[in-house]
């Protein structure tokens, strides 16, 4: 049973410029989260999404944005890379309702420079 | 809104020492509690929770007690191993009461164990 995939693993990307993530859920989950992990930080909530849809966004501006595809896959998209977008994305998936666990990929690492 | 908050570190211990990391919480209502540990260039992974007031959540020998009075979840461990160095995440479960909920996570402590 594959758990949460991540790719690429790690990203360079230069400022201005736009990047796409992407994660596949552990197999029969649905809904899937990211979360930002800066440098020494704990991760931060970007967005969840359920049935193709945002669902719940943390602080983060419009130029963050994702996508889930019918298959529960999830991309995340961020425009015009500031250097401070430089961090560990982190997508988790869970069972939507109820008390179930978040299981979480490895993270992709992006560094804008 | 729902925040974490845990002991600052690095924590360096020496191989068999004890082990406690504190993380004190503020929610609204009673989320479930995490502690979660993430090794040098890898993910999270769940290290052991508790959903509800007094429970113990324990695994590889690391345990922790959802404290309601105190609003705490304490990690701790009779006897670190040099395996056991890592960076250590408490975290709650927040928005119980929507069905989508996100996970709000202190900002870690890191573990050093020397031999």
């Amino acid at each position: 049973d594959a758990g949460v995939t991540q790719s690429p693993t790690h990203l360079i990307k230069t400022r201005g410029q736009q990047v796409t993530l992407r994660c596949s859920p552990k197999s029969g989950h649905d809904t899937v989260s990211w979360y930002q992990q800066a440098l020494g930080q704990g991760p931060q909530f970007i967005f969840q999404y359920y049935e193709e849809e945002e669902r719940q966004r943390g602080n983060f501006p419009d130029r963050f944005s994702g996508h889930q595809f019918p298959n529960y896959s999830s991309e995340l998209n961020v425009n015009a890379l500031l250097l401070g977008d430089s961090a560990l994305y982190l997508c988790a998936s869970t069972l939507a309702g109820g008390n179930y666990e978040q299981y979480f990929g490895p993270g992709t690492r992006l560094t804008v420079t | 809104g729902d925040s974490v908050t845990q002991m600052e570190g690095p924590v360096t211990l020496s191989e068999e020492a004890f082990l406690t990391i504190n993380c004190t919480y503020t929610a609204t209502g009673y989320p479930s509690l995490f502690w979660y540990v993430q090794y040098p260039g890898e993910g999270l992974q769940l290290l052991l929770k508790a959903t509800k007031a007094d429970d113990k959540g324990s695994n590889k020998g690391f345990e922790a007690t959802y404290r309601k009075e105190t609003t705490s979840f304490h990690l701790e461990k009779g006897s670190v191993q040099v395996s056991d160095s890592a960076v250590y995440f408490c975290a709650l479960k927040s928005g119980l009461n929507t069905g989508f909920q996100k996970l709000v996570f202190g900002t870690g402590t890191r573990l050093l164990v020397s031999p």
